[in-house]
């Protein structure tokens, strides 16, 4: 299985600030590669496929690049609303894997 | 427009059964759905998906003990878990994707099942 490792797990940021949270795969693959935000209580919400393709309807501050075994997500200038958790996902297959989460604090 | 409602969580005892429903509406019927869980402030893992009927995958962590299946009649799906343990404890959601390479592009709001004596 393709392990994927967030980092870093926890980021403390103030409104206006670019974010990079970055997640790195075990093995190299074919960017299959989605970001979630999640916020407490709440499912989690599809922002970016295919490692750099937003999701319909997801401000285009939010955007993702990488390829191969390292990829990002960007948030610039972070707004109230982003403060949540943030997941990386692979789908290259039948056996999905998370990143570990990265928090988004309010500095 | 795509809605996934979840139920059938409960509390169940270590050893015991549960089954699990989502209820699916707004896509056809042949997409990928999945089983996606959430332990208690823990992240999320992935669980199952079924492509189609005889298609069906699974994390090492449930294989065995749990089996996904559809019913096309009732826009159904269900995930029957055998064999809970204390670490199946967790919020379990239902997402459309994760067949076909394509990621998980809406959720249930999720059904929370308790394995505990």
């Amino acid at each position: 299985d393709i392990q994927m490792t967030q980092f870093p797990s926890t980021l403390s940021a103030s409104v206006g600030d670019r974010v990079t949270i970055t997640c790195r795969a075990s093995e190299s693959f074919n960017n299959r590669l989605a970001w979630y935000q999640q916020k407490p209580g709440k499912a989690p919400i599809l922002l970016i496929y295919k490692a750099s393709t937003l999701q319909s309807g997801v401000p285009s501050r939010f955007s993702g690049s990488g390829s191969g075994t390292e990829f990002t997500l960007t948030i610039t200038s972070l707004q109230p609303d982003d403060f949540a958790t943030y997941y990386c996902q692979q789908y290259d297959g039948y056996s999905l894997t998370f990143g570990g989460g990265t928090k988004v604090e309010i500095k | 427009e795509v809605q996934l409602l979840e139920s059938g969580g409960g509390l169940v005892q270590p050893g015991g059964s549960l089954r699990l429903s989502c209820v699916a509406s707004g896509f056809p019927p042949n997409h990928a759905v999945s089983w996606v869980r959430q332990a208690p402030g823990k992240g999320l893992e992935w669980v199952s998906v079924i492509v189609s009927d005889d298609d069906t995958y699974y994390a090492h962590s449930v294989k065995g003990r749990f089996t996904i299946s559809w019913d096309n009649a009732k826009s159904t799906l269900y995930l029957q878990m055998n064999s809970l343990r204390d670490e199946d404890t967790a919020m379990y959601y239902c997402a459309k994707g994760g067949g076909a390479y394509t990621p998980f592009d809406h959720w249930g709001q999720g059904t929370l099942v308790t394995v505990s004596s």
